[in-house]
């Protein structure tokens, strides 16, 4: 069984700029969640998905947003990028239930210039 | 909000020794789940054992065992026979049973020593 997939793995963009990160969920699961992750901070929650739902939201502004498609497939936007997003941004798949696994992607490295 | 703690940001241990990595956590709720994740130099996060809170025995997975102590809020990691794989990042972390979110920890950063 294929495993969950990130697009880019690596990205760089200027200040100002918007960005788009994909996340495709291992088969069958319809929950994702996106992490972000940074020397600093740590692993922290940005948002879960499911079916197509955000279910739970982290403490992030609103230029943090993402969606789920039907294929469970979820994309997340930063708009407005400033110099402390860079991080790398983690996702992670499951089917959806508190007592399941949540198993990550290979995450997508942003780096804001 | 939950709170997971880990103490030691960093640890080594000798190939073929015991280490043992420690988690704290913080939560009123009765019905959880706890985890440890491994992050290696490639960033991929790999799940290296799981334990369910209203279970009393402590998961093993192979060399890898934990110590759950439910009324201490203390959830930590063994590994025996350390190998040089071993060496990563090691996140502590606690998933609500009444939510999705995941807390995790700050992270241990394990050398395995040849």
């Amino acid at each position: 069984k294929a495993g969950v997939t990130q697009t880019p793995r690596y990205l760089i963009k200027t200040r100002g700029q918007q960005v788009t990160l994909s996340c495709s969920p291992i088969s069958g699961h319809r929950s994702v969640s996106w992490y972000q992750q940074t020397p600093g901070q740590g692993l922290q929650f940005l948002f879960e998905y499911f079916s197509e739902t955000q279910r739970n939201k982290g403490n992030f502004p609103g230029r943090f947003s993402g969606r789920q498609f039907s294929n469970s497939r979820s994309e997340m936007n930063v708009s407005t990028l400033e110099l402390g997003d860079s991080a790398l941004y983690l996702c992670a798949s499951s089917r959806g239930h508190a007592e399941e696994t949540q198993y990550f992607g290979p995450g997508t490295r942003l780096l804001v210039l | 909000a939950q709170t997971v703690t880990q103490s030691q940001p960093e640890m080594s241990v000798q190939e073929a020794e015991t280490v043992t990595l420690s988690c704290t956590y913080d939560t009123s709720e009765s019905d959880y789940y706890l985890f440890w994740y491994k992050q290696p130099p490639s960033r991929q996060m790999i799940l290296v054992i799981r334990q369910e809170a209203y279970k009393q025995q402590n998961a093993t997975e192979n060399r890898f065992s934990v110590n759950f102590q439910k009324a201490a809020k203390s959830f930590s990691l063994k590994i025996s026979d350390s190998q040089l794989g071993d060496a990563a990042m090691y996140f502590c972390a606690y998933r609500s049973g009444v939510g999705n979110q995941f807390y995790f920890g700050t992270g241990t950063s394990l050398t395995v020593i040849p």
